[in-house]
């Protein structure tokens, strides 16, 4: 299984509170990707990451900022975490551009009071 | 908009039998498709790809046929096992773009 960590694992906060997940991989894959995976909306892309400092927006990125500092962590920030945020979080890594996979971490279930 | 779709929300299919996965998608730009199998509280991991220059991809039991004209590519696991039993994402992907659009899932159910 490749390398890569989600922290925490589960959180509930409340509404209009800050929160931060973390992805972290031991692979040094130049790709990585926040999801969200909602029921009747399978994944859905929120950003991704090309490099160290480099990010993009993906389908559904209003609400959420992140950071890529250095090529092992990337942070999903939500700033006023909302009720509509309540979702599992899925974070992934490749090593090429449209590599042939993504591979995905465990997941975090995040749910907003 | 969805521009992936897959219709079917479950599946149930004895052991032994073939299981048919279906996907459709609106974009003709897209020209690279993945499945991904999910199981509970894990995260999605990769099965089998096709590009758009093929109409066909095996891998043991699992063969993925891509329809370009009617936009709809399959999934075909034989012969299906308990161990299948999971949620299958399909994902569509354009040139030039990181970006992956995933399918809503179809959660198959093999019966022993």
């Amino acid at each position: 299984d490749a390398g890569i960590t989600q922290s925490p694992r589960h959180k509930v906060t409340e509404t209009g509170t800050p929160v931060t997940l973390r992805c972290h991989q031991t692979e040094n894959h130049r790709y990585m990707y926040w999801y969200r995976q909602d029921p009747g909306h399978g994944l859905r892309l929120i950003h991704y990451s090309y490099g160290v400092k480099d990010t993009d927006k993906g389908e559904v990125s209003d609400g959420y900022s992140v950071s890529r500092s250095k090529t092992e962590d990337f942070l999903l920030t939500l700033e006023s975490a909302t009720s509509s945020q309540t979702s599992v979080y899925f974070c992934a890594i490749s090593p090429t551009f449209r590599s042939d996979e993504q591979f995905f971490g465990p997941g975090t279930r995040l749910t907003v009071l | 908009d969805q521009q992936v779709k897959q219709n079917s929300p479950s599946l149930s299919v004895q052991e032994g039998r073939i299981s048919i996965l279906n996907c459709d998608y609106t974009n003709s730009m897209f020209d690279y498709f993945l499945w991904y199998k999910k199981y509970p509280a894990e995260g999605p991991t990769f099965l089998i790809s096709i590009s758009s220059i093929k109409d066909k991809n095996e891998d043991g039991r699992f063969t993925v046929f891509l329809n370009k004209s009617a936009k709809h590519l399959s999934l075909h696991i034989v012969p299906s096992q308990p161990g299948d039993s999971a949620v299958y994402f399909c994902a569509a992907s354009r040139p030039g773009t990181y970006k992956y659009i995933f399918g809503t899932g179809t959660r198959l159910k093999v019966l022993a």
